[in-house]
């Protein structure tokens, strides 16, 4: 089976300084891995996935970088706002399904 | 476009009572799927359904839990009879495709159990 764990349950950020979320997996076998925003009271939201062919790879404001050989990904958020501010959960499956997600990390923006 | 649709938001509801929640996917999307979600931890998956057929049920406690996708759209998760642990938020999401992992998910159902 698969565990995913994130490194930091709480992240605290001054606003427009860089974020950086953690998690780790234990299947080598898992080979997608994607990255999803919980705001309170709503449903996970897609941030941005990667394949295990890539090591990295960016989109609008957010960087995934992932270690195969440590079994680690993490979410790097530029310049972060208020409206950053969430649960960020990383979830890791072999194809697309049966998705594990980890237990996220609660992310707050200080004005 | 449309969101995924859940109801009800919310149900309070007590131990060995049932429950059912329902879900209306993003039009278009075959791929549904229910999880459940505990205070404090990430969603885990309970059944995804492609159209009306079922692609895993591998974590769904079969005892006391139900799901259906009678026409490929719309879809009911059911719990008879519930118990104290079953309390957690049931999110619904849809996907356009199996081979995907960007999830629209909808505003979940939060289910106490007394």
């Amino acid at each position: 089976g698969e565990s995913v764990g994130l490194h930091l349950p709480t992240l605290s950020v001054q606003e427009g300084d860089n974020s950086i979320i953690n998690c780790a997996y234990s299947n080598s076998a898992s080979d997608y891995f994607i990255w999803y925003k919980q705001e309170s009271g709503k449903g996970p939201q897609f941030i941005i996935d990667i394949r295990s062919n890539m090591d990295k790879r960016q989109g609008q404001r957010v960087t995934v970088l992932l270690n195969k050989t440590v079994k680690h990904l993490s979410l790097q958020i530029a310049a972060t706002q208020p409206g950053d501010s969430a649960v960020y959960f990383c979830a890791v499956g072999t194809g697309a399904n049966n998705l594990f997600f980890g237990t996220g990390t609660r992310l707050t923006v200080i004005p | 476009e449309a969101g995924v649709a859940q109801s009800p938001r919310y149900k309070i509801i007590e131990k060995r009572q049932s429950v059912a929640f329902w879900c209306n996917p993003i039009s278009g999307h075959a791929t549904l799927y229910w999880y459940q979600q505990i205070l404090g931890q990430g969603p885990k998956l309970l059944i995804q359904f492609q159209n009306n057929g079922v692609v895993d049920d591998s974590q769904l406690p079969k005892d006391r839990f139900s799901a259906e996708r009678l026409k490929g759209v719309d879809s009911t998760l059911k719990i008879q009879p519930a118990k104290l642990e079953d309390s957690a938020v049931y999110l619904c999401a849809s996907s356009s495709t199996v081979n995907t992992g960007e999830l629209f998910f909808g505003e979940g159902s939060r289910l106490t159990v007394l």
